[in-house]
């Protein structure tokens, strides 16, 4: 696609409930990250996929979360019985994998756990 | 480990004058880059201006242009003729070897009519 898509756009769910999160990113890009960005923070780092391995998991918060990528394409970041601090904006991005390229980011996920 | 530090959590400027927003950052590599990324109220972060850390020429891209002080460790981004679509957050980052982009606080920036 001609960008990186992510939906849903919003997500309200309760306590104790899963939840998925899913990234579309552009064609042609092997390199796919996840990001969380709490209210007015800075982002943070969850996982890296180069194709379907992701070899930087180190950002993710608990075994709680967990994600993966299929076809070298669409990704995604399951969350497990969520909690009130797991609100946020999960934020993704692809890359063409070589350093120095910038990322391109979707607009992110929203999720509010009441 | 990288770190990227934005010191100025908010910054104002009239619309059509000039702001710089500070970045210091902290590496031990010698070949890394640089990145500023705008964040509107539609949460997608979108790439401003890029900086190679190998390259001395400050990077520039039309009203946007980068002060780059290697030895300082240094960062800041100039935004000239401010407007008022100008008015989001930014964060600098960092990225080296590990592809894995490092990025500061964020600063608030708002254009006053």
């Amino acid at each position: 696609g001609a960008g990186v898509s992510q939906s849903p756009s919003n997500k309200v769910t309760e306590k104790g409930k899963d939840v998925e999160l899913r990234c579309d990113p552009i064609s042609g890009h092997t390199a796919l990250y996840w990001y969380r960005q709490s209210l007015g923070q800075g982002l943070e780092f969850l996982i890296y996929f180069q194709g379907n391995s992701a070899p930087d998991k180190s950002g993710l918060p608990s075994d709680r979360f967990s994600a993966e990528r299929t076809g070298g394409s669409v990704s995604t970041l399951t969350i497990q019985r969520t909690q009130q601090e797991d609100s946020a904006v999960y934020l993704c991005a692809s890359s063409f994998g070589r350093v120095g390229y910038g990322y391109t980011f979707g607009s992110g996920t929203r999720l509010t756990v009441v | 480990a990288q770190t990227v530090t934005q010191s100025q959590p908010e910054m104002s400027v009239q619309e059509a004058e000039t702001v710089t927003l500070s970045c210091t950052y902290d590496t031990s590599e010698s070949d890394y880059y640089l990145f500023w990324y705008k964040q509107p109220p539609s949460r997608q972060m979108i790439l401003v201006i890029r900086q190679e850390a190998y390259k001395q020429q400050n990077a520039t891209e039309n009203r946007f242009s980068v002060n780059f002080q290697k030895a300082a460790k240094s960062f800041s981004l100039k935004i000239s003729d401010s407007q008022l679509g100008d008015a989001a957050m930014y964060f600098c980052a960092l990225i080296q070897g590990a592809q894995k982009l490092v990025f500061g606080q964020g600063t608030r920036l708002t254009i006053n009519p």
